[in-house]
């Protein structure tokens, strides 16, 4: 079957290191990967858009690589603060059909410890 | 900056109630998006519109009917509601690809 898994163990990471997110799908042709922060009782805000012939993309403290031989995107906050902690959301658009609707996964939570 | 608007933060209704919920976006996207939010299942699509007057379900469309009379609004409508339909309902409209999410309701039924 079809699916997008990322961590489901929330992330505890000290103030100032780098946190390291996970996202792995199945099955898909993905023509781009999104990652977005979710905050508690808020819709998720886009933060970084990576396409499927893109290693690597950067933007201030957040970097997200794409390795559609492994199947897996990883998000990497660094220097992080305690204001990034947020639950992080992946969510993909198949090549196939209509790629505006995207696959979700359930996110991960990342708290940072000052 | 992008903005959607949701027209309640919090509603509370009585099974059986009808329910319109409004989206609002004011970035002339053509893309809008019905989602609600559960533990554990995360985002699930509930309903998508690409073009005024234009609509398709997404996973979970029993229950839902949407309006999309004019491009900067979407509605969703719950006919007659149901416990299960409580949830975090989420709007979403595109530019192209990046979804920006309103504020989201959250909606009790009793």
């Amino acid at each position: 079957s079809q699916k997008i898994e990322q961590n489901s163990e929330a992330l505890n990471i000290q103030e100032g290191k780098t946190a390291t997110l996970t996202c792995n799908y199945t099955n898909y042709s993905p023509a781009y990967l999104q990652w977005y922060r979710q905050d508690p009782g808020r819709g998720p805000v886009f933060l970084l858009l990576i396409r499927e012939n893109e290693k690597e993309k950067r933007k201030e403290r957040l970097k997200v690589t794409f390795d559609t031989t492994l199947k897996q995107s990883l998000f990497h906050i660094t220097a992080s603060q305690p204001a990034d902690s947020a639950t992080y959301l992946c969510a993909l658009a198949p090549r196939a059909g209509n790629n505006r609707k995207l696959i979700w996964g359930l996110g991960t939570s990342l708290a940072v410890n000052p | 900056d992008v903005k959607v608007t949701q027209s309640s933060r919090y509603l509370v209704k009585r099974t059986g109630e009808k329910v319109f919920l409004e989206c609002v976006q004011d970035m002339d996207h053509e893309n809008m998006f019905w989602y609600r939010q559960d533990p554990g299942l995360g985002l699930r699509l509930i309903y998508f519109s690409y073009d005024v007057k234009m609509k398709e379900k997404g996973d979970i469309p029993e229950g839902y009917s949407v309006s999309r009379e004019k491009k900067e609004r979407f509605s969703l409508i719950l006919e007659s509601a149901s416990t299960n339909q409580t949830s975090m309902y989420l709007c979403a409209s595109t530019s192209p690809y990046e979804q920006y999410f309103g504020p989201g309701t959250r909606l009790t039924v009793t």
